[in-house]
Order: C-alpha cells, then structure tokens, then sequence
C-alpha cells in the first residue's frame, strides 16, 4: 500500500495552524499512526489508529480521518513542533510510510 | 520507559553481510505485545520496513527483502539483531530498530536513535 503526503514541506509560524494530508492508495480503515522526527532524533510515535493521540503528547496534536484519506493538525505551533512529521500505514504487510512533511520556520 | 540502542559498523563492503545489533534496556523483550523490528531510511526516501522478531522467535519479513534478511532474538541479553547479506550501494541506509505494539494497531512506539551504514569499497 502507498502512502502519499502532502505538501511534502511547508513553513509557518509560532502559533499558525498547520495540516499535513495523507493518502492511502486502497482503504486501510483507520489503521494509519503518524509520527514526528527530529534531526538525528528516534521518530516519535505521535498518533495512532488514525485518532488516538499517546501518552504525553501535547493536545494540540489531533489526526481524523479514515480509508483513505487522513490528516494531521497542529492547532497552534509551538517552537518544538518544528519537525518531520510522517504516517504509516499498518492494515496489511508489509507496513509503509510516507515520505515525510517537514514543517519549518517561516 | 524502554529505551532501544542500535550497533555495529557503519561501513560494509559491497558482497558482504551487514550485521546490526539492538540492546533493549527499561523494559523485557519477552513483553508478549511487542513485536521487535527493523526499519531502514535511505538518503532522502522514505522508511522501509525490514522485518519484526516476536520473542519467541517467530519472524516476519518485508517480501522485497525476504530473500537476503535474517533476524534473530536473543532473549537472555534482551538483544536482536539484523543480518542482510550480498549488500549493494543500494542498501546505504540510517538504520532502526523499533518496538512495535501488537495491542495498538501495530504502531512503533519506541525507536532507536538509528545508524547510518554505508555501503561502500
């Protein structure tokens, strides 16, 4: 299964709004996590099953959607947001990622 | 909280077996939930999904590289390791290892820092 993100960049400022776009090439439920990197960090797991924010993660962080479109927001970034954000998709093996979002400064 | 650290050489000649171990600290690789995998990045591409170990030794791989991986567990050092053999430039990679929960939808919840191995005469 494809994943395809969207924009693969864009940059915004403290306390914009931002939307990243996912898209699955068949429908995968809401079996889709999405996760934040950091330069020369391990990825975070941020989000899973297309909804369910982890334990930790700060509220401004949501993920709706479901088969084959997602998507991720962040309603007011904060400095450390400014990151690579990217979605996986775990309905079928083997599981695949999109390429990646970088949100930086503008 | 599981912490997972990645090792081994960060350069490999083209033919030859790339070996990588992950030492898992905080928390038993023998937790029945998790699944414990490999997952590679080349230079700007997309993470590639290798394969998962369950502790029991049971093993999943990505078909694309089925015929070149092998993934062990060693539970008694609470370590498992990749071996990818007849590696090309290809296969220059930050490599990853992960904890995958099979109770929440297979997601990885922990990831290693990651190695960059480069494949290279």
């Amino acid at each position: 299964i494809q994943m395809t993100q969207s924009p693969s960049a864009l940059s915004a400022s403290v306390g914009d709004s931002v939307t990243i776009t996912c898209r699955a090439s068949q429908n995968i439920n809401r079996y889709l996590n999405w996760y934040q990197q950091k330069p020369g960090k391990a990825p975070k797991l941020l989000i899973n099953g297309a909804f369910s924010l982890q334990s930790g993660v700060p509220s401004r962080f949501s993920g709706s959607g479901s088969e084959t479109e997602f998507t991720l927001t962040i309603s007011s970034l904060h400095p450390e947001d400014f990151a690579t954000y990217f979605c996986q998709q775990s309905y079928s093996s083997p599981p695949t990622f999109g390429l990646g979002t970088k949100v930086d400064i503008k | 909280q599981v912490q997972l650290q990645e090792s081994g050489p960060g350069l490999v000649k083209p033919s030859q077996t790339l070996s990588l171990t992950c030492t898992v600290s905080g928390g038993a690789l023998n937790s029945g939930d998790y699944y414990w995998s490999w997952v590679r990045q080349p230079p700007g591409k997309a993470l590639e999904w290798i394969g998962y170990i369950y502790y029991s030794g049971s093993t999943y791989y990505n078909p694309s590289l089925k015929s070149r991986v092998i993934i062990s567990v060693d539970t008694s050092n609470n370590r498992f390791s990749l071996k990818l053999s007849s590696v090309t430039a290809a296969d220059t990679a930050a490599y990853y290892c992960a904890r995958v929960d099979g109770a929440s939808q297979l997601s990885f919840d922990s990831w290693g820092q990651g190695t960059l191995v480069t494949v290279s005469s």
